[in-house]
């Protein structure tokens, strides 16, 4: 069975440029997240989706960050512009039948703001 | 607010001794507790999941434990190979936010 699948697996950009990161989970998992990782640091969520519903964008930076489920399956999270303090590794999760059950992360995207 | 917390921050162990790893938690409130590993520059490998009805999960050499009651839980590693070496993180599921709050992970060498 296929793990949860991410790209790119790095990236740099220049600060104020945009950038987006895909994520395919893991097939018949319904529940998608999308996690921040400093270095040192635990994950951060982002944001959790159930099938095309994000029901937690609490901590997503909504003046810059967006993301989107279209079709509850694959996912991309996008950054405009993108500032110096956004380099971090943005990982993905996905797990069965809701946030009760257990999460399965993808590799993550390292991304450098230069 | 949930916090979790992860003390040590790093540990050395010779190999083949048995080590704990600690996890604290502040609100008791959860629904379940996640072990994860981390290899540098990987994504988090599931390790175990202790809903908050179990008291402990086993998986071959690691058994992990929960009391909700101390705000608690830890991950025992048998027989420690230097393939055990890697960082340990533990993340608590909130029952009356939905949140799931990570600890800053410990960061584990077992030396050959």
């Amino acid at each position: 069975e296929a793990g949860v699948v991410q790209s790119p697996r790095y990236k740099i950009i220049e600060k104020k440029q945009p950038v987006a990161f895909w994520c395919n989970p893991i097939s018949g998992h319904n529940t998608l997240y999308w996690y921040l990782q400093n270095l040192g640091q635990g994950p951060e969520l982002l944001i959790r989706y159930e099938n095309e519903e994000a029901v937690d964008d609490s901590q997503l930076p909504k003046d810059r960050f967006s993301a989107e489920r279209l079709k509850g399956v694959d996912s991309t999270l996008k950054i405009q512009p993108a500032e110096l303090g956004d380099s971090a590794v943005y990982l993905c999760a996905s797990s069965e039948g809701g946030f009760y059950n257990e999460q399965f992360f993808g590799p993550g995207t390292r991304l450098t703001v230069l | 607010k949930q916090e979790v917390t992860q003390i040590p921050a790093a540990l050395s162990v010779p190999e083949g001794e048995n080590l704990v790893l600690n996890c604290s938690f502040t609100d008791s409130a959860i629904y379940n507790l996640q072990w994860f590993r981390q290899d540098p520059g990987k994504g988090l490998t599931s390790l175990l999941l202790i809903q908050s009805s179990q008291r402990e999960q086993t998986s071959g050499r690691l058994n992990a434990s929960l009391d909700k009651s101390s705000g608690r839980s830890t991950l025992y590693i048998a027989a420690s190979q230097p393939g055990d070496s890697a960082t340990y993180l533990c993340a608590a599921g909130g029952d009356r936010d939905d949140k799931i709050i990570f600890g800053k992970g410990t960061r584990l060498h077992i030396l050959p």
